[in-house]
């Protein structure tokens, strides 16, 4: 299986500071057929199911907010948010979905300092 | 408006048996594979299983295959994971979550709220 791997496992940041999250992957996630990374990230606030952000590492989803962006590619990847807000705070996930079984990384929390 | 809504959780004796439902509305249920995802308690995800938009193929977690059954019916707009033999480490909230169906991509764009799962004697 692929193994991910997010860094740090938590972070707290002032508002409207730069927040960064790293995922790094055991194997690349980088197709060259289509040259398309096969890497999503996800949100995760307190007491709710995930909420998907990006897919193809940097493609945005519906809804999300443009502070949040998504960049990298092969085996490194990472999660931006240029200006944390309060309802940022969350756990977040980077998923490849290259190999079966799709394989999540461990997490990175956010909290605000 | 897209929900899905899982239902079935609760507490089960180890060597036990649950089935897990969740009913979609608001979308063309048939058109999207369907997934569950699990989370123990303070943990990460772990995908569980896929099934096809018909039901007639589905994969499962390695380390799950033989305990866990995924179906689907359609005509009800309802997934299922049927799970036997479970121990304390399949303990868990259990997500049913849509494939977003992006050509090629196994990324999820809409999650249950969850089933909780406790094994306990």
């Amino acid at each position: 299986d692929i193994v991910m791997t997010q860094s740090p496992d938590s972070l707290a940041v002032s508002l409207g500071e730069r927040a960064t999250i790293k995922c790094k992957s055991s194997q690349s996630l980088l197709y060259s057929s289509n040259n398309k990374d096969y890497l999503a990230w996800y949100q995760q606030k307190s007491g709710q199911p995930p909420n998907l952000l990006f897919y193809w590492a940097s493609a945005r989803q519906s809804g999300v907010p443009d502070r949040f962006s998504g960049s990298g590619s092969g085996t490194d990847f990472t999660l931006t948010i240029t200006s944390v807000q309060a309802e940022d705070v969350a756990v977040y996930y980077c998923q490849q979905y290259s190999h079966t079984p799709v394989t999540f990384g461990g997490g990175t929390k956010l909290e605000i300092k | 408006e897209v929900q899905l809504l899982d239902s079935g959780g609760g507490v089960v004796q180890p060597g036990g048996s649950l089935r897990l439902s969740c009913t979609a509305s608001g979308f063309n249920f048939r058109n999207y594979d369907m997934v569950w995802v699990r989370q123990a308690p303070g943990k990460g995800l772990q995908w569980v299983s896929t099934v096809s938009p018909s039901g007639d193929s589905a994969s499962y977690s390695e380390s799950l295959r033989g305990r866990f059954t995924v179906s689907r019916d359609n005509s009800e707009n309802t997934l299922h994971l049927q799970m036997r033999g479970l121990t304390a480490d399949d303990a868990a909230i259990y997500y049913c979550a849509r494939d977003k169906g992006v050509n090629g991509a196994l990324v999820f764009d809409y999650w249950g709220r969850g089933s909780l799962v406790t094994v306990s004697s």
